[in-house]
């Protein structure tokens, strides 16, 4: 069955531009999670989305970051005007309920130049 | 605010040598505790979820146990197919996000 799939898997970009990387969960899974990892650093938690509850935003690091889930299902994670420590990888989980196992995707690359 | 502290951060071993990894762990309410395995490059790979003080999983080389306070992954003889950094996360009280440690990373020489 097919995994989580994220793209693109590589991102480059010039510092003050806008990207946008997108996340399709594994299908019927309600829980959709981004998380950012960076050099030696641990995830660091970013976004949670449940059904059609509001998201949990506490993660996001400024409000150059939004995300956006629709139908339940495809999310698309924004960053505005972007920056060098936005580098990172970005990685997006689905799980089928809160509190069941996280299945991440590969990741996409971001480089900021 | 949960935390989850791993030692060592890096482990060499040597085909066969068995060692274990920990994960030192603060949070309110545990509601879960997970190990995942990342190899270089790849999103992490789920392994256990532990539940409550006293709960152990095991998965051919791999046993991961839990207390209170930590938990361990037992790698028994263990072979160079199994490098990778391994991932600690918990999840408690009301919290909707999963906090991770900042992973062990192993390596199996021959």
């Amino acid at each position: 069955g097919a995994g989580v799939s994220q793209s693109p898997s590589n991102k480059v970009t010039e510092k003050g531009k806008d990207v946008e990387l997108r996340c399709d969960p594994i299908s019927g899974h309600t829980a959709l999670y981004w998380y950012r990892q960076s050099l030696g650093q641990g995830l660091e938690f970013l976004i949670y989305f449940q059904g059609n509850s509001a998201p949990d935003k506490s993660g996001l690091p400024s409000d150059r970051f939004s995300a956006e889930r629709t139908g339940g299902s495809v999310s698309t994670l924004t960053i505005q005007r972007t920056q060098q420590e936005d580098s990172a990888v970005y990685l997006c989980a689905s799980s089928l309920v809160r509190d069941s196992p996280l299945h991440f995707g590969n990741g996409t690359r971001l480089t900021v130049t | 605010e949960d935390q989850v502290t791993q030692s060592p951060e890096a482990l060499r071993l040597q085909e066969g040598e068995s060692s274990s990894l920990n994960c030192s762990y603060t949070v309110s309410g545990l509601r879960g505790l997970f190990w995942y395995r990342q190899d270089p490059g790849k999103g992490p790979e789920f392994l256990f979820t532990l539940y409550s003080a006293g709960e152990e999983k095991e998965k051919e080389r791999l046993k991961a146990t839990l207390t209170k306070k930590e938990s361990f992954l037992h790698i028994t003889a263990p072979k160079p197919e199994d490098s990778a950094t391994y991932l600690c996360a918990v999840t408690g009280g009301t919290a909707s996000k999963l906090t991770f440690g900042t992973g062990t990373r192993l390596q199996v020489t021959l």
